[in-house]
């Protein structure tokens, strides 16, 4: 069975740190996405990662696949406010699984 | 394009009640899901569809919840009867194809409270 464990549960921090989340699993993935949630609304995909080491930015966001692609991780630069949300990882072979997700704060 | 809908918005019941949710997908979507999401938590699997066929249920509580997709479209989700521990969002979302490499679309979500 496939299940995605991410770290931290939870996160707050000052606006202008940095952060990083990770999603791990004992299972090979052959692709990994990233979802960002916010309140009352369903999850919006941030990114694809599909080779083992990619490395994909999007802005201040930068994600990684591990070289395995057992695990992934994102990290955000200099966090804002409007970086505040509930971050998943998700993937799946046979059905299309979400991780136990990261909930981030940035406070002003 | 439009999105995945879902409806309702909001639903409260009481324990023991039914209820049912309804998901339209975006048109040409072959796989349908449905989750449950507690506040804060990663949304958990109940059921996926590939077109009209099952693909895994293996997490809904079948005693209690059912969930059809007819003619390989819209869905519906019920849960008979309902129980305190249900409370939670329900996300519909539908993807082109399986879900390797996929991108998932979703609904705004039904947003159940049991009392």
């Amino acid at each position: 069975t496939q299940l995605l464990e991410q770290s931290p549960q939870f996160l707050s921090i000052q606006e202008g740190e940095n952060l990083t989340v990770y999603c791990n699993s004992s299972s090979v993935f052959s692709s990994l996405q990233w979802y960002r949630q916010e309140p009352g609304e369903g999850p919006v995909l941030l990114v694809t990662v599909v080779t083992g080491g990619e490395v994909k930015k999007l802005k201040r966001l930068t994600f990684q696949f591990g070289d395995a692609r057992k695990d992934s991780s994102l990290h955000i630069t200099a966090a804002q406010p409007g970086d505040t949300g509930l971050y998943l990882c998700a993937g799946g072979t046979y059905k299309y699984i979400f991780g136990t997700g990261t909930r981030l704060k940035v406070l002003a | 394009e439009a999105g995945v809908a879902q409806s309702p918005r909001y639903k409260i019941i009481e324990k023991r009640q039914s209820v049912a949710f309804w998901c339209n997908p975006i048109s040409g979507h072959a796989t349908l899901y449905w989750y449950q999401q507690i506040l804060g938590q990663g949304p958990k699997l109940l059921i996926q569809f590939q077109n009209n066929g099952v693909v895994d249920d293996s997490q809904l509580p079948k005693d209690r919840f059912s969930a059809e997709r007819l003619k390989g479209v819209d869905s519906t989700l019920k849960i008979q009867p309902a129980k305190l521990e249900d409370s939670a969002v329900y996300l519909c979302a539908s993807s082109l194809a399986g879900p390797m490499n996929t991108e998932a679309f979703f609904g705004q979500g039904t947003r159940l409270t049991v009392v």
